[in-house]
């Protein structure tokens, strides 16, 4: 099956403890993101990279970082987590081109920050 | 800044009435999608649309790109309580930046 895959689904951690949220795809995607979803502001992307080794800022990358090694992962990790950070995350990917492919997104993990 | 302004951003309506969400910006798009989320999970891909006027049908749901692609419309016929959920808009600028509305939560009552 066809799908984008996140780990954990929930986390509650303390602030200043590293982590890292998993992301990976099975369907050769070129293009994969990160996004939090806040109530009332909607999606906001955090990076996206568009190939292996590959990556850039999106709108809200400040505490973030992301690393491309291969094709089919995409780690999001949080360095210092501050409670700022609470959120719901989603990975997503879709194939390269003319921007008119659209994403698969992950089932999402929520974080909390205490 | 771009934006893409989505309504209206509740709707709660009795199961078999008809309903209309509007995405609109000042932004031209190359296409622009729609996608539903539920509760606890990812947006998923409703539809894609390309060209300017063009009108997509999926079983009750009718999506219509406006003729200068800036705008664009979902219309649901006869809705149902699974259309319930959260629907997004979200707008192609290039290859990489993709522009979203803040969602539209749907409330379908038995």
């Amino acid at each position: 099956e066809a799908q984008v895959t996140q780990n954990p689904r929930y986390l509650i951690t303390v602030t200043g403890k590293k982590l890292t949220v998993t992301c990976s795809q099975n369907m050769n995607h070129e293009y994969m993101s990160w996004y939090r979803q806040d109530p009332g502001l909607g999606l906001r992307q955090i990076y996206y990279s568009m190939n292996v080794e590959v990556t850039d800022k999106g709108d809200v990358p400040e505490g973030y970082k992301v690393s491309r090694k291969e094709k089919r992962n995409f780690p999001l990790i949080l360095e210092s987590p501050s409670p700022n950070q609470t959120s719901l995350y989603f990975c997503a990917s879709r194939l390269q081109g003319a921007g008119n492919y659209g994403y698969t997104f992950g089932s999402g993990t929520r974080l909390t920050v205490v | 800044t771009q934006l893409l302004e989505q309504s209206p951003q509740f709707l709660s309506i009795q199961e078999g009435e008809n309903l209309t969400v509007y995405c609109n910006s000042s932004s031209v798009f190359s296409s622009l999608q729609w996608y539903r989320q539920e509760p606890g999970e990812g947006p998923v891909l409703l539809v894609t649309v390309v060209t300017g006027g063009e009108v997509k049908k999926l079983k009750r749901l009718t999506f219509q790109f406006g003729d200068a692609r800036k705008d664009s419309s979902l219309h649901i016929t006869a809705a149902q309580p699974g259309d319930t959920g959260l629907y997004l808009c979200a707008g192609s600028l290039s290859n990489y930046q993709l522009i979203w509305g803040a969602g539209t939560k749907l409330i379908i009552k038995p």
